[in-house]
């Protein structure tokens, strides 16, 4: 992910709604990316992974695209619940990177009931 | 529930204080992590172990000493930090350094320095 500046993004829908959270990776060597979900209090935790081989890949509620082009990936929540409150963070990993996992900024996801 | 467990869940120490923060995971990985995170900001690396041995320090302050005494435990030492130390420390572990695999993660320890 790449730095937007000091405030974390904000998205905020209507219970029921769907949410687009976007996120621009930094590296074309990034070969796996991963989703994670951050409660108040709470660590980050795994929502859904993709490959670079792959761009689109689908879990329970959310589907995960990936568009190496452009270096972006998005995480879609179908019916988002107020459950769904959380900050999301984008996540990449690519061999060239010594094995760490490089994480985006970060967007904060306010579901209205 | 995590599977990654890390205690305490709070800690206040002031300036000269030593203290241990712990970690323990059963999945059986051999990578472990540890990450500092600031409020509203992502988590910010500082140590890697791969089978038992240190394989990424970065460029952490000597006052924060790791440790894993065994595939299953890591610990942070904590030795005269600074009040800018204060955040939420999290605990991660990973199979192993090989692949795209993901990290998980524990709930952390809040660390207030005064």
């Amino acid at each position: 992910g790449e730095s937007v500046g000091l405030h974390l993004p904000t998205l905020s829908v209507q219970e029921g709604d769907n949410s687009i959270i976007n996120c621009a990776y930094s590296n074309s060597a990034s070969d796996y990316f991963i989703w994670y979900k951050q409660e108040s209090g709470k660590g980050p935790q795994f929502i859904i992974d993709i490959r670079s081989n792959m761009d689109k890949r689908q879990g329970q509620r959310v589907t995960v695209l990936l568009n190496k082009t452009v270096k972006h990936l998005s995480l879609q929540i179908a019916a988002t619940q107020p459950g769904d409150s959380a900050v999301y963070f984008c996540a990449e990993y690519g061999y060239n990177q010594g094995g760490k996992l490089i994480f985006g900024q970060g967007t904060e996801l306010s579901v209205k009931p | 529930d995590t599977e990654v467990t890390q205690t305490p869940k709070h800690l206040v120490m002031g300036m000269t204080n030593k203290k241990s923060l712990k970690c323990e995971q059963h999945m059986g990985h051999r990578a472990m992590y540890w990450y500092k995170q600031k409020a509203k900001k992502p988590p910010e690396l500082m140590f890697v172990y791969s089978y038992e041995k240190l394989s990424i320090n970065e460029s952490v302050p000597s006052r924060f000493s790791p440790e894993c005494p065994n595939s299953s435990l890591l610990n942070l030492h904590l030795h005269a930090l600074q009040p800018e130390d204060s955040a939420l420390y999290l605990c991660a572990s990973s199979q192993d350094l090989t692949g795209a695999q993901p990290q998980h993660f524990g709930d952390g320890t809040r660390l207030s320095i005064l």
